[in-house]
């Protein structure tokens, strides 16, 4: 099967500019998140999507960051302004649905804010 | 108490040796603890997991070990490999829940 599709793989912005990120996650699996990994550490989750309803975007700078999953397939993770700490690979992952622990996580897009 | 502790943070091992990479976890509500590797420029992909009812699980040359009471879990690589050289990450989750909870990743060099 097809694995997790991102877009861009890298972006390089100025700070207070704002960015786009798509992610098309593995057909029929209902649930898609995205992380943030900043270099040199683990994956944090940032939003968490059940078809296009939101399950936990309790980490999610809200005041900078949307996501949206329309139709329940593909989803945008939006910054806007971005600043100089945003730089971080964002990862985009999908599951066939709750208590499906098979995550399979795109290759991401690496964001650099300077 | 949602944190996941992992040590060390970079290990060199002889190819044909052993290594191991150590993780501890405070939050008792975490019932499956996956293990992740990355290489570079890709996304982390599941390599073994376990669920807590057992102290052991073992898929080929990987092996988790688990002490529920120290709240503590391993991963061991024998005969370890270059092809192994990569960035470790252990996870937990908890009960009826998704999101992941990482570490902090180790990164294994194998040596010829």
């Amino acid at each position: 099967e097809a694995g997790v599709a991102q877009s861009p793989r890298y972006k390089i912005i100025e700070k207070r500019q704002s960015v786009a990120f798509w992610c098309n996650p593995i057909s029929g699996h209902a649930t898609l998140y995205w992380y943030q990994q900043i270099l040199g550490q683990g994956p944090k989750l940032l939003i968490q999507f059940q078809n296009n309803g939101v399950v936990d975007d309790s980490q999610l700078p809200k005041d900078r960051f949307s996501a949206e999953r329309l139709k329940g397939v593909d989803s945008t993770l939006k910054i806007q302004p971005a600043k100089l700490e945003d730089s971080a690979v964002y990862l985009c992952a999908s599951s066939t649905g709750p208590g499906r622990y098979g995550y399979t996580f795109g290759s991401g897009t690496r964001l650099t804010v300077v | 108490q949602q944190q996941v502790k992992q040590s060390p943070q970079s290990l060199i091992v002889q190819k044909g040796g052993i290594s191991i990479i150590n993780c501890a976890y405070e939050n008792t509500a975490f019932d499956y603890f996956p293990w992740y590797q990355q290489f570079p420029g890709k996304g982390p992909a599941l390599l073994i997991a376990i669920r807590p009812d057992v102290s052991e699980k073992k898929e080929g040359r990987f092996t988790i070990s688990f002490n529920k009471s120290a709240k503590q879990f391993s991963l061991h690589i024998m005969d370890s490999q270059p092809g192994d050289s990569a960035t470790y990450f252990c996870a937990a989750t908890p009960g009826g829940g998704n999101k992941l909870t990482f570490g902090t990743g180790t990164q294994l060099k194998v040596e010829l």
